[in-house]
């Protein structure tokens, strides 16, 4: 059964910093691209960060440049360094998993999520 | 950037057909894909790549396309498909995921 585990969240001024992580059970983690999505209270869903299998890494605007996505494949761990957080990123965040790209194709969507865990960024 | 757009709010009748529409300037060459959300849990995927449904998911969900617009069917609308549902995407060079708004799907 695949698993995905987030953890890290918590209260952070803003300014702060925040390391949010997610393990994964039940796949091969390293054969597949993995993401961060965001949802703030009452909002709608937002991808954040992606990684690929050969660690090749993505973001929006919104976060580029503060956030940062990795992962440890001997571990089967995701992470994602948040810095200078702002208020606005305020939400519950969501581990994904999504089928990595293959040499002729790349479907990007997310098969299986985690349960979140929430960044509150307030002073 | 780019984005999708769906209906804020869709209501139906049990046993009547829910459509949900989503529009977006790549879809033509991009593939859709929808997530079931209920209150308090993590999204779900329904439809993949326009129109499979993952192992699990009834039949009554269907996902159809034309031109700019994508559209998640639910035929025979039960209580329990009350949900946020989002439609997600890529932009054009297939490297930025994008959301849709979301739906708030009503069984009257």
């Amino acid at each position: 059964e695949v698993q995905l585990v987030e953890s890290g969240g918590g209260l952070v001024q803003p300014g702060g910093s925040l390391r949010l992580s997610c393990a994964a059970s039940g796949f091969t983690f390293s054969s597949y691209d993995m993401h961060w999505v965001r949802q703030a209270t009452g909002k709608g869903l937002e991808w954040v960060s992606g990684i690929g299998t050969a660690g090749d890494t993505y973001y929006p605007g919104s976060v580029k440049g503060r956030f940062t996505i990795s992962r440890e494949n001997a571990t089967n761990s995701l992470y994602l360094q948040m810095n200078s957080l702002r208020a606005e990123d305020t939400a519950v965040y969501y581990c994904a998993r999504a089928p990595s790209c293959s040499s002729t194709s790349c479907y990007r969507y997310f098969d299986y999520w985690g349960q979140g865990t929430l960044v509150t960024v307030s002073s | 950037s780019y984005e999708l757009t769906q209906p804020t709010s869709v209501s139906v009748s049990p046993g009547q057909t829910a459509r949900i529409t989503c529009s977006g300037d790549a879809l033509p060459k991009q593939y859709a894909y929808w997530y079931q959300q209920k209150p308090g849990q993590a999204p779900v995927l329904v439809i993949y790549k326009d129109n499979e449904r993952p192992s699990g998911i009834p039949e009554r969900f269907s996902g159809s396309g034309s031109g700019t617009t994508v559209t998640l069917t639910i035929s025979g609308v039960q209580a329990e498909d009350e949900a946020d549902y989002y439609c997600q995407s890529v932009d054009s060079s297939n490297t930025y995921l994008v959301f849709g708004g979301g739906t708030k799907l009503t069984v009257l």
